[in-house]
């Protein structure tokens, strides 16, 4: 089964603090994607990532940043946090082989900014 | 600016019944479909794809696609209590590995 783990359910920062959120798959996925869910907005992607280092700006990526060092492990960084950006944040991953690339997600980090 | 609708419910059925959920996209290009169901405060499950045109069946799920009319449904066959949820559409953007998805479709079985 496909695994993907994300550091914290639940975060609470505040306004301006450096916020990191991880996100880990365990099936050797090229692809890496970051969303953010928002009611009646439904999943935005804010960044995408296609292989080691390299990433591709989704829909909304101001106020956004990433990073992929490692294959497994796809990070967003919200430089300073502010209140629009409270959101429940969605990692996923898939392959490109398989012809489908179906995307996997994480349980989610609900992010509340104060 | 490419899109997938969906109609956002709720869509209520009776315990037993079939459920039918819709979604229409824009790209004609895409060439992958896929149903997610998503509970209130998770995030979403992949329930099923589909890349051909026609019905493909998975257990008391069937999605069907038809290119031509740039449609795709989701049936739920003897819907359950369990089966209420919102469920999202999604294609596959052509030419990436990017998605773009409806705002998801809530369904209430009833009891």
């Amino acid at each position: 089964d496909v695994k993907v783990t994300q550091s914290s359910r639940y975060l609470v920062k505040r306004t301006g603090e450096k916020v990191f959120l991880e996100c880990v798959q365990d099936m050797d996925h090229e692809n890496m994607f970051w969303y953010r869910q928002d009611p009646g907005l439904g999943l935005r992607l804010i960044y995408f990532s296609y292989d080691v280092k390299m990433k591709e700006k989704g829909d909304i990526p101001e106020g956004y940043s990433v990073s992929r060092e490692k294959k497994e492990r796809f990070s967003l960084i919200l430089e300073s946090a502010s209140t629009n950006q409270t959101s429940m944040y969605l990692c996923a991953s898939s392959s490109t082989t398989g012809g489908g690339y179906e995307q996997y997600f994480g349980p989610g980090t609900r992010l509340t900014v104060t | 600016q490419k899109e997938v609708e969906q109609n956002s419910g709720p869509l209520s059925v009776p315990e037993g019944a079939i459920a039918s959920l819709n979604c229409t996209y824009s790209d004609r290009g895409s060439q992958s479909f896929f149903w997610y169901r998503q509970y209130s405060g998770k995030s979403p499950e992949l329930i099923m794809f589909i890349y051909s045109n026609g019905d493909k069946e998975d257990g008391r799920f069937t999605a069907q696609l038809n290119k031509a009319s740039q449609y795709v449904s989701l049936l739920i066959r003897d819907s359950q209590p369990s089966d209420s949820a919102t469920y999202l559409c999604a294609a596959a953007l052509s030419g990436t590995y990017k998605y773009i998805f409806g705002t998801g479709t809530r369904l209430k079985v009833l009891a």
